[in-house]
């Protein structure tokens, strides 16, 4: 499977603990984005990487909340002392830079779902 | 900031009608794209729009980028239980840098 692949599928945890998801984009592409998607609603940015620079952060990334990408491929998003409304969705995309034609497309991966009990 | 709405939230049609969603945004745009969102499933891309006023089309779908780079429009025509899912628009507001603000989304399901 050459798609974005994300991991876990699914992740339960308890308030207050950390939880770390991983991303491993299309090889080839050197941006890749987090999203976060709750019930009902299309996904909200949160950040993304363009090889291994962190370009742009969301206002709704709080401290609690830190993603790398150390060497330009797979990134890892970490949430610090869980809370009930960081349950939501987790999805990963990643595009090409170049060509210009190409910029625009993002392909999105199946997602982390989070509970936070 | 910018906020993206799309109309209606919901919509079911019989299998064989026509479906259109509306998407507007606060701000003007530089690109939208439309996703689709299978039940269950993550968004996949469907289209890019650029130029003011252009209208792409794909088989059964007409998508279309207002004059004024606001507004937006998908357009599927008879459709088929495979178009069950939920379509997003999706606004850039810098070309080049991808932030996208997503719409709300519709939701259209098909009675057969």
């Amino acid at each position: 499977d050459t798609g974005v692949s994300q991991d876990p599928r699914h992740k339960i945890t308890k308030r207050g603990q950390n939880v770390t998801f991983r991303c491993d984009p299309i090889s080839e592409h050197n941006r890749l984005y987090w999203y976060r998607q709750t019930l009902g609603q299309g996904p909200e940015f949160l950040t993304y990487f363009q090889n291994e620079a962190q370009l742009e952060k969301s206002r709704l990334l709080s401290d609690r909340f830190s993603a790398e990408r150390p060497k330009g491929s797979f990134s890892t998003l970490e949430i610090q002392r869980t809370e009930q409304g960081d349950s939501a969705m987790y999805l990963c995309a990643s595009s090409l830079v170049w060509p210009l034609a190409a910029l625009g497309t993002q392909y999105f991966g199946p997602g982390t779902r989070l509970l936070v009990l | 900031g910018q906020q993206v709405m799309q109309i209606p939230q919901y919509q079911h049609v019989q299998e064989g009608e026509d479906f259109t969603t509306y998407c507007n945004s606060s701000t003007t745009l530089s690109n939208i794209q439309w996703y689709k969102q299978r039940p269950g499933g993550h968004p996949v891309f469907l289209i890019q729009l650029v130029k003011s006023g252009e209208v792409k089309k794909q088989k059964r779908l007409t998508f279309q980028f207002g004059e004024a780079k606001k507004n937006s429009s998908l357009h599927i025509t008879a459709t088929q239980t495979t178009d069950v899912g939920t379509y997003f628009c999706a606004g850039g507001s810098n070309f080049g840098n991808e932030k996208l603000t997503f719409g709300t989304g519709t939701r259209l399901t098909i009675i057969p």
